[in-house]
């Protein structure tokens, strides 16, 4: 089944202890992104990858950190977590960038920094 | 960069009725507007797209008009289940139309 799978689901922390929340697609999609969603906000870019090696950021990057070492993997790491990243976050891909086509989100990860 | 407004950020009707939302953009150089359906708890699903060289674009129930001059588009659904409940985003395609910008979202509650 083509899917954008996350995990975990859900995680709660505690302020800077660093984690990684992984995303992984397998639908040899060159285009992935990772979002935030909150409320009366929207969803909002966090960073984006074009194709291996290639990232760039979106319109909140501060606090995150990606890396796009293989096309299927695209893990979203805080280094030092704070409560303003308490957040719903998804990863989604596509095939070649985000006005191609269809980006495929995955189910979401909440998040929750105390 | 990009700027999308939605309206209204909810929106109740009957069933059987038609629902209407709509949004703005900023930027006169996007050329692609996606809507997206987000049901309780699962990630945004696409549900219709649209490209500036259209004007409208139908899909069984499912509508969406685009004026470029004003620079608004809409996602009209006729004839609304209970099933099309669920939060709706609107998108434009932004700088370098590597990124989309996405709207604030609209919750739709269709009552039998």
């Amino acid at each position: 089944e083509a899917q954008v799978t996350q995990n975990p689901r859900y995680l709660i922390t505690v302020t800077g202890k660093k984690l990684t929340v992984t995303c992984s697609q397998n639908m040899n999609h060159e285009y992935m992104s990772w979002y935030r969603q909150d409320p009366g906000l929207g969803l909002r870019q966090i960073y984006y990858s074009m194709n291996v090696e290639v990232t760039d950021k979106g319109d909140v990057p501060e606090g995150y950190k990606v890396s796009r070492k293989e096309k299927r993997n695209f893990p979203l790491i805080l280094e030092s977590p704070s409560p303003n990243q308490t957040s719903l976050y998804f990863c989604a891909s596509s095939r070649s960038g985000p006005t191609g086509g269809e980006q495929f989100f995955g189910p979401g990860t909440r998040l929750t920094v105390l | 960069g990009e700027n999308v407004e939605q309206h209204p950020s909810t929106l109740s009707v009957q069933e059987g009725d038609s629902a209407v939302i709509k949004c703005t953009y900023s930027d006169s150089a996007s050329n692609y507007f996606p809507w997206y359906k987000q049901e309780l708890g699962k990630g945004p699903q696409l549900i219709i797209d649209i490209r500036s060289n259209v004007g409208e674009k139908k899909d069984q129930r499912i509508a969406v008009t685009l004026n470029k001059t004003a620079k608004h588009f809409s996602l009209h659904i006729t004839e609304t289940q209970p099933e099309d409940s669920a939060v709706y985003f609107c998108a434009a395609s932004g700088t370098g139309f590597q990124k989309l910008v996405f709207g604030t979202g609209t919750r739709l509650l269709v009552s039998p």
